[in-house]
């Protein structure tokens, strides 16, 4: 596809129970993110990948998160024994600007996806 | 404190007015800033980045005052369809990884 595409769209989750969401960035980009935005509020950073390596995990709230992308394409975000608190939408945003060029930001974007909407009950 | 802060509205302005949102940063290591558009239950999506010299872009105007570390946006001859919630973003970095910092947003409402 042209763009981000997250899966599932829609989560409910049973608290304690595990859950796996899954972004499909664009095709060669190497900048990959995860966002958690609850309602009412901007997305919080949560980790950022460059190719396959996670260089940034600094925003997980907790060691319940978990994120991949071992192939540098695909990834993945976990979360384990899920609470009420991690209801939110989960955003997967991909760029091509390389991490350490600050000045290619000025003429490039980062493309969201549709985002995974996640209710804990 | 927020690093990000916006004045999360809304602001509820008629057809035709011009309306100003303003941003302030905290990092003054931030070195790219950009204004994000979210319609509501949609995903973000880039509506301007902002230079330190200004930008404009049709209808719509960006700052940046970086001694003051203040960013704002500026609306002009509003239409039914700008109706949104505007984030401010900035991005700084260190040795290999990149952040884009949202803030929460400031929601606009045009009015017939």
């Amino acid at each position: 596809g042209a763009g981000v595409s997250q899966s599932p769209r829609y989560k409910v989750a049973k608290r304690g129970q595990d859950v796996a969401l899954r972004c499909d960035p664009i095709s060669g980009h190497v900048s990959l993110f995860w966002y958690q935005q609850a309602l009412g509020q901007g997305p919080e950073f949560l980790t950022y990948f460059q190719n396959e390596a996670q260089l940034d995990k600094s925003g997980l709230p907790s060691d319940r998160f978990f994120a991949e992308r071992p192939e540098g394409s695909v990834s993945t975000l976990k979360i384990q024994r899920t609470q009420q608190e991690d209801s939110a939408v989960y955003l997967c945003a991909s760029s091509f600007v390389r991490g350490g060029a600050p000045h290619i930001w000025m003429n490039t974007e980062a493309f969201f996806g549709q985002g995974t909407r996640l209710t804990v009950v | 404190r927020k690093e990000v802060e916006q004045d999360p509205g809304p602001f509820n302005v008629p057809e035709g007015a011009t309306v100003a949102f303003n941003c302030t940063y905290s990092n003054s290591a931030s070195q790219s800033f950009f204004w994000y558009r979210q319609d509501c239950r949609k995903e973000p999506k880039l509506l301007m980045s902002v230079y330190s010299s200004g930008n404009e872009d049709g209808r719509f105007t960006a700052q940046l005052n970086r001694a003051s570390q203040y960013i704002s946006l500026l609306i002009r001859d509003s239409k039914l369809s700008d109706s949104a919630t505007y984030l401010c973003v900035v991005n700084h970095y260190s040795y290999n990884t990149d952040k884009l910092i949202f803030g929460t947003g400031t929601r606009l409402q045009v009015f017939p």
